[in-house]
């Protein structure tokens, strides 16, 4: 099988600060991983494809400097939101493509709130 | 860019009915993704369809894919309250998944 774990799952932090958000794909090697972004109601936009080894390719309308990714490892993306705000509160999720799979496999997603 | 237009967009049906739930691409599709997601959590993967006219189950479960490639119907028999959810269809863009905003289903006893 193939497993995405995500972490945390809820984060809840002060305006101002930033926050880290980690993706694992536990039994398999991702060489791209994908940052989705939720809010209530609505689908998953994608914001950024995330790349092994390489600066990750964002979306139109999506900071790079306020959303920073790094995918140090072939099991491992990171989201870091920095400088959070009440806007950025929203239902962050990541998925993994396996090799040779053509099927994505997702991360529980993790719930950000800014206070 | 291709647009998934998922209908309705949500649905409450009595356990035990069936039901229909719509995608409907503003382009020829070159892949289709079902996907469940459960309120606040992460996507399951449901089904995969690639060739016009395809047709797949998994227990209560169908999807087709329409022989011209742009519409795809997922349809329940029986419904049960573990159906509840939202249902996502989900187009290849490059080895992303462009999502519809998905259907919203709530089985009642």
């Amino acid at each position: 099988g193939a497993v995405v774990s995500q972490h945390p799952s809820r984060v809840i932090c002060k305006s101002g600060t930033s926050v880290k958000i980690e993706c694992r794909s536990l039994d398999f090697q991702a060489t791209t991983m994908f940052w989705y972004r939720q809010f209530p109601k609505q689908s998953l936009m994608l914001m950024a494809t995330s790349n092994e080894g390489s600066k990750a390719t964002y979306e139109q309308g999506v900071e790079k400097d306020k959303f920073l990714i790094n995918h140090a490892s072939l099991t491992l993306s990171t989201l870091t939101v920095t400088s959070a705000h009440p806007e950025d509160s929203s239902f962050y999720i990541c998925s993994a493509l396996k090799g040779g799979a053509n099927v994505l496999t997702f991360g529980a997603g993790s719930r950000l709130t800014v206070l | 860019s291709q647009e998934l237009e998922q209908s309705p967009q949500s649905l409450i049906v009595q356990e035990g009915k069936n039901l229909t739930i719509n995608c409907t691409s503003s382009k020829t599709l070159y892949g289709l993704y079902w996907y469940k997601q459960k309120y606040g959590e992460g996507l399951i993967f449901l089904m995969m369809l690639q060739k016009g006219g395809e047709e797949k189950s998994h227990e209560k479960i169908t999807a087709k894919l329409d022989e011209k490639k742009q519409q795809s119907s997922l349809h329940i028999t029986a419904s049960q309250p573990s159906h509840a959810g939202i249902y996502l269809c989900g187009a290849p863009s490059g080895y992303a998944l462009n999502f519809g905003k998905g259907t919203s289903l709530l089985v009642t006893p």
